[in-house]
């Protein structure tokens, strides 16, 4: 069955760094686009990223656009988000989301994992 | 990118159907028909319900239909149980190839 499962989450103090992964399984991961999805604590999903599946094309919201970086390494059916110059507005669940092919919307989601901001 | 519209609050009783709704512009909802609905229980992540504004995913219930009027969507959910108490997002992909949410919708089942 499908699985994606983040990690790399924790607290950390303003403007340093942190990199999530998810790692995927059962399914062809070379093959989808995927996204990461964010959900600050008592608040709604907000799209963050997205990745093609060759990893050739890349956006990123408003928000993190210049501080954030998806990636994907398909040798290790491993996602990637590297988070530089972090900020309290920051904090939040990070999804690892795929996306369903050609329809544009968010298939399946990890469990997520919790980045805190803070000094 | 402004957030989607949606209520705040629904409620219904067992047996009952209930529709939210989802109100963006026509470079989003209304320009595209990539419209997806989530549900998140309590702690858990979000289950995709419907895509392209009116298909369901195999294994969600057809107790959960999606529509779409001009600048506005609408998820309706029949014969409400109580397994359905959660929260309810929409989605849309815009025309700036992001994606915005809305800003979520607390379903009660009395």
């Amino acid at each position: 069955q499908v699985q994606v499962v983040e990690s790399g989450g924790g607290v950390v103090q303003p403007g340093r760094s942190l990199r999530l992964s998810c790692a995927a399984s059962g399914f062809t991961f070379s093959s989808h686009y995927m996204h990461w999805v964010r959900q600050a604590p008592g608040k709604g999903l907000e799209w963050v990223a997205i990745i093609s599946f060759d990893g050739s094309y890349t956006l990123h919201a408003d928000p993190v656009k210049g501080r954030f970086t998806i990636s994907r390494d398909n040798s290790k059916n491993t996602l990637y988000l590297q988070m530089n110059s972090l900020r309290p507005e920051d904090t939040a669940v990070y999804y690892c989301v795929k996306d369903r092919s050609n329809a544009w919307s968010f298939d399946y989601w990890g469990q997520g994992t919790q980045v805190i901001v803070s000094s | 990118q402004s957030a989607l519209t949606q209520p705040a609050s629904v409620s219904g009783s067992p047996g009952q159907s209930i529709t939210i709704s989802c109100t963006g512009t026509s470079s989003d909802v209304g320009g595209y028909n990539y419209v997806s609905w989530y549900q998140q229980s309590p702690g858990k992540a979000p289950k995709l319900i419907i895509y392209e504004v009116t298909n369901r995913p195999s294994g969600v219930s057809n107790r959960f239909s999606g529509s779409k009027s001009g600048n506005t969507a609408s998820l309706t959910i029949s014969g409400l149980q109580a397994e359905d108490e959660a929260d309810y997002y929409c989605s849309s992909h815009t025309s700036r190839t992001t994606w915005v949410f809305g800003g979520g919708t607390k379903l009660t089942v009395l």
